[in-house]
Formats: structure tokens, sequence, C-alpha cells
């Protein structure tokens, strides 16, 4: 079956530090790769997204690549803020239709401190 | 872009006690939600996939008769939590898929629910 592993939290950066959270994704077919933020005692939003190998989503300064060769979709962005301190899911869907669910990694919670 | 409405966004109630949370697609239909449960600092898990006109899709474990769904038009899936009880606190989040082609999912904001 499908399913996207992702690096384990908690992430602690210090403000304009690097960020990398690795997300790894197994699938039959041709998913459609996410990252989803949630910030504390909210519900997910959308940060990015690519539908096909090679696509670079981007948003808010962060970026990802859909790299098939290694069934890969790593979430980077070059100097983090206080306020991007979220918890981050990857994930993945292999469908079109709106009636199968997204399947997510376990989430990556990031810290950043000033 | 797509809105995902979620309501109440926290409740407090009595153990024993109904609950039930609305989840609205504001903007787009949806023949299909889904509904998650979270709990602190964990990952999403999925309870159940809600079919507009149909009997909803538990997954492993969930108590049908405990978190009741209903899928009664294009743009509203309720979830109600019977008889609560302590252990049912958690945080539950909705979510929905724009018919289409469209990929991505939309989430709800949320609802934080505490049995006392």
């Amino acid at each position: 079956g499908n399913s996207v592993t992702q690096m384990e939290g908690p992430v602690t950066l210090s403000e304009e530090a690097f960020l990398t959270i690795n997300c790894t994704y197994t699938a039959t077919g041709y998913p459609s790769l996410f990252w989803y933020v949630q910030y504390p005692g909210e519900g997910l939003q959308l940060l990015l997204k690519a539908t096909k190998a090679d696509d670079k989503g981007s948003n808010k300064g962060f970026e990802a690549t859909y790299r098939k060769e290694t069934t890969s979709f790593h979430l980077e962005k070059g100097s983090v803020q206080v306020s991007d301190s979220a918890v981050y899911f990857c994930a993945l869907s292999e469908s079109f239709s709106g009636n199968t669910p997204l399947v997510f990694g376990k989430g990556t919670r990031l810290s950043v401190i000033a | 872009g797509a809105v995902v409405s979620q309501h109440p966004s926290w409740v407090i109630c009595k153990s024993g006690t109904s609950v039930k949370i609305e989840c609205r697609s504001l903007d787009f239909q949806a023949t299909t939600m889904f509904w998650y449960r979270q709990f602190p600092k964990q990952s999403l898990m999925l309870m159940a996939t809600s079919n507009e006109g149909s009997k909803a899709t538990y997954e492993q474990g969930v108590e049908k008769d405990k978190f009741l769904i209903n899928h009664a038009s294009l743009t509203l899936s309720t979830l109600t939590v019977t008889s609560a009880h302590p252990e049912d606190s958690s945080f539950y989040i909705c979510s929905a898929r724009p018919l289409g082609g469209r990929t991505e999912a939309f989430f709800g904001q949320g609802t934080r629910l505490t049995v006392v």
C-alpha cells in the first residue's frame, strides 16, 4: 500500500537557519505530493504541492521538489522565522477522485527560537 | 481557494452527553468528507469516511455507535460523539476534497472536545 515516511522531530532551529524536513514515499503509481502545515490549535493548511515528477512546489519561502528517482519530496526553507514554528505533514494522493483520503506522514514538529 | 468550515472550534461537555460537530464545504461540493482524530503531539488518525447519502465507512477500531456520522448534503457532514467520556477528549478535524480533478484536500479548523 501507499505510505509516507518523514523525519521524526522535534526539530529545533535558530531564527534564519536553513531548514530541511525529509519525506519519502511509497506508491504504486504516480502520486501527487503535498506539504501541509498545522499551527497550534488549528487545522491543516496546504503549504505546497507537486503533481508530477520534477515539479517544484513553493510557497512562503518553502520549497519541495518531486523526485521520482529517489521517491522523495523534502521540504526546505533557506531562512526560518519564529512564525514558522508548527507541525509539518507530508502527504500523497494517488487519485484525482475526491473519494479517497490523503495518506499522511506522522508529522514533524518544528520549533524556531529567536 | 476552497474553504472547509468546522463548528464548534471548541466544546466542553459532561460525561454521558452527546456532542455534534459540523463540517461544511463553503464553496465546493464534496460527496465525501473525512474525519480525523488527533491526540496531543501526535499525527492524524483517520476515523471514518463520510459519504453523501449513504453510510459512512469506519476505520478499524473506531466504534460506529460511538461516533455517528451523517452526510446529509453535498456540503455538510456531521460527527456526533455519543455518550461522551473523558477518553473521547481530543482534537477532531474534518477534511474534504473537491470533485473534478483537484488533488489536494482542505481541512476544517478543528474542534477541541473536552469531556469532564
